[in-house]
């Protein structure tokens, strides 16, 4: 069964450091992958996707993710972290032609000034 | 051009009632997808519907139905509500049934008391 893992239930950063954050699939072949963004009370906004060709994707606000076949990963990146990006984010695949999207639990991020 | 939208925001309804939630899709999209996102957990695939047919459902009650009207908006339907059913259902809008990237409602708050 297709599943999604994000290890990282909570993390924390600092006001300009770095960010990664984990997603790792199962799935028998190459699905559509996805990452999403949740504020507060809010509903979905997409971050970026990949759905085939260059695997390093470059989505809006400053964020990307680098697909690798090999390791069934699709991480989250972003240089510099702005207060702002606090909300939780969500790791998704979809299979190519289907309809189900199956998202990670998801992983919230904190962000100290 | 307007996003999903999605009604009510909010509403409260005791156990064993029923409630209707609704979902506009964006201008153009032929597909809504329901999901059921339980508070610290990612969403759960309900229904999609496209061309008005269902297409797909997940692992939930019959307690649980939707349908698709001739404009491509779409009504959840929860009958007999348990306390359970206490959620943030977010309704998905995409261009065809296939694997495209899905486009979400600000949802509705759905507290059974």
């Amino acid at each position: 069964a297709q599943s999604v893992t994000q290890p990282d239930i909570h993390i924390t950063v600092s006001e300009g450091a770095s960010l990664e954050l984990r997603c790792n699939y199962s799935y028998g072949a190459t699905p559509y992958l996805f990452w999403y963004v949740q504020s507060p009370g809010q509903g979905l906004q997409l971050l970026l996707k990949y759905f085939s060709g260059d695997t390093l994707v470059q989505g809006i606000k400053g964020f990307e993710a680098e697909f690798k076949r090999s390791q069934s990963s699709f991480n989250l990146r972003k240089p510099s972290v702005h207060w702002s990006d606090a909300a939780e984010y969500f790791c998704a695949v979809v299979r190519s032609g289907t309809y189900k999207y199956i998202f990670g639990t998801g992983t919230r991020l904190k962000v100290l000034a | 051009d307007a996003g999903v939208t999605q009604s009510p925001t909010h509403l409260i309804k005791t156990r064993g009632q029923h409630v209707t939630l609704r979902c506009s899709p964006i201008s153009g999209h032929k597909s809504v997808s329901w999901y059921q996102q339980v508070l610290g957990q990612g969403p759960q695939f309900i229904f999609q519907y496209y061309e008005k047919e269902e297409r797909g459902r997940g692992n939930f009650p019959d307690r649980f139905s939707a349908r698709q009207f001739p404009n491509y908006s779409s009504e959840l339907n929860v009958n007999a509500l348990l306390l359970g059913d206490s959620a943030l259902y977010l309704c998905a809008s995409s261009a065809s049934g296939g694997g495209t990237e899905a486009f979400f409602g600000q949802g509705t708050r759905l507290t059974v008391v």
